[in-house]
């Protein structure tokens, strides 16, 4: 199976900063990466899929980028709304496979 | 608008059986291929299995570690999807979510509210 390492676990940042969440694949999964956002109580949400490209509806805060294996999730002028867990999935290949997750709390 | 309602979770005792449903609206259901992923206590995500449409033949595939326990099914004319679960563990305690996605795009853009299952005696 494909592993997917995230990091950090968990970060702190204040309103209008710029975070940067990294997903590691164990091999190469060929820009088949997507992001998902999930508040407390609520399903995860789709953000990014193909690595970069943005689900509509979307804000154009978030964006992503690869680096070989390397994947990051980028959110722009951080608002409040953004507090959240965020995973990686890779939509590679069977079985597909999340990252653990990353829990971003606003200062 | 897209709905998917899952049902038929609960608490069950090891080594018992369960039946998930999920009844969807609003989008072209025979076409997608629908998907089982679970979230453990712990937050975990972890995809369970796949059933792609008619056109291919309704194939099948699982993860790993719940193939010969869990049985995917569907019904289009219900545009319904369906998890039985046999011989459940404590580790199988999730909250259980379906979702479509449609050949070859296997990311998951649609999510229901979930059906908690808890397994413990």
């Amino acid at each position: 199976d494909i592993q997917m390492t995230q990091s950090p676990a968990s970060l702190s940042a204040s309103l209008g900063e710029t975070v940067t969440i990294e997903c590691l694949a164990s091999e190469d999964i060929y820009s088949n990466l997507a992001w998902y956002q999930q508040k407390p109580g609520k399903s995860p949400q789709l953000l990014i899929y193909d690595a970069s490209s943005l689900q509509d509806g979307v804000p154009s805060r978030f964006s992503g980028s690869e680096s070989g294996t390397q994947y990051s999730l980028e959110i722009n002028s951080l608002q409040s709304e953004d507090a959240a867990t965020y995973f990686c999935q890779q939509h590679h290949d069977y079985p597909y496979t999340f990252g653990a997750g990353t829990k971003l709390e606003l200062k | 608008e897209v709905q998917l309602v899952e049902t038929g979770g609960g608490l069950v005792q090891p080594g018992n059986s369960l039946k998930l449903s999920c009844a969807t609206s609003g989008f072209t259901f025979s076409t997608a291929w629908m998907n089982w992923i679970r979230q453990t206590p712990g937050k975990r995500l972890e995809w369970l299995a796949q059933i792609e449409d008619k056109s291919n033949n309704y194939f099948i595939s699982y993860l790993e570690s719940v193939k010969g326990r869990f049985t995917i099914s569907r019904d289009d004319s219900k545009s319904s999807v369906y998890l039985q679960m046999n011989n459940l563990k404590e580790e199988d305690t999730a909250i259980y979510y379906c979702t479509p996605n449609y050949g070859g795009l296997n990311w998951f853009a649609y999510w229901g509210q979930g059906t908690l299952v808890t397994v413990s005696s």
